[in-house]
């Protein structure tokens, strides 16, 4: 079983959507939890850090549930931009972050 | 503001050869990572340095060895490259442990024939 697993995908959504990926985890020690936005070819990059209560913005919500060890990326009204992958990280005490395969999102006009 | 440098972007080996990737900070970050990322894999950790003068394995460290050679510089050495180690490579940096954010470099894409 991966460390850190996603829905490989692709979503195919219209502009205006809204959007729901989720991402478990094995390690019930973990503690630091991201979701990251990689486009084609680029480097990835920190869209949000995901807490405890949750959090949002803007168009994006993060939750984390700790007893059923998932994460969840909530993205509202979709934009063209949004098209890209999202990667789910997941990191333990030291400094090790663990990344998910990514969850591949098309938004279509 | 230039971030995380690596070079090479791109190269090409042929099996047996040895390269040295650079990657540079001007950040003054404490903790440095190389990642290598694959179709359907994600990213995983080859190695990283938590502080200059310190190197730890990742999840797939063998055929690497790493040199952190000050606190802005990293290196990732491959000594004698496989068709295996295909891949493109990013270098990462961050103020702390694995709590902090992560800034990458462009990456380099690596093939070994």
């Amino acid at each position: 079983r991966k460390e850190v697993e996603q829905d490989p995908g692709p979503f195919n959504v219209p502009e205006g959507a809204t959007v729901a990926f989720n991402c478990t985890y094995s390690n019930s020690a973990s503690q630091s939890f991201f979701w990251y936005r990689q486009d084609c070819r680029k480097e990835p990059k920190l869209l949000m850090s995901v807490y405890s209560s949750g959090n949002e913005d803007g168009r994006f919500t993060a939750q984390l549930n700790r007893a059923s060890q998932y994460i969840s990326l909530l993205i509202r009204d979709s934009k063209l931009s949004d098209s890209a992958t999202y990667l789910c990280v997941v990191g333990d005490s030291s400094y090790k972050l663990i990344f998910g395969s990514g969850t591949r999102l098309l938004v279509r006009p | 503001n230039a971030g995380v440098t690596q070079t090479p972007k791109f190269q090409v080996l042929k099996t047996g050869q040895s390269m040295t990737l650079q990657c540079a900070q001007d950040m003054n970050h404490n903790s440095m990572y190389w990642y290598r990322q694959d179709p359907g894999m994600g990213l995983r950790l080859i190695y990283y340095s938590a502080s200059e003068g310190t190197t730890d394995k990742g999840e797939v460290p063998n055929g690497y060895n790493v040199s952190r050679l000050n606190k802005r510089e990293f290196s990732l050495r491959l000594e004698s490259a496989a068709p295996s180690q295909t891949s493109v490579y990013f270098c990462a940096s961050s103020e702390g442990g694995a709590g902090e954010k992560l800034f990458f470099g462009s990456g380099t894409q690596l093939s070994v024939l």
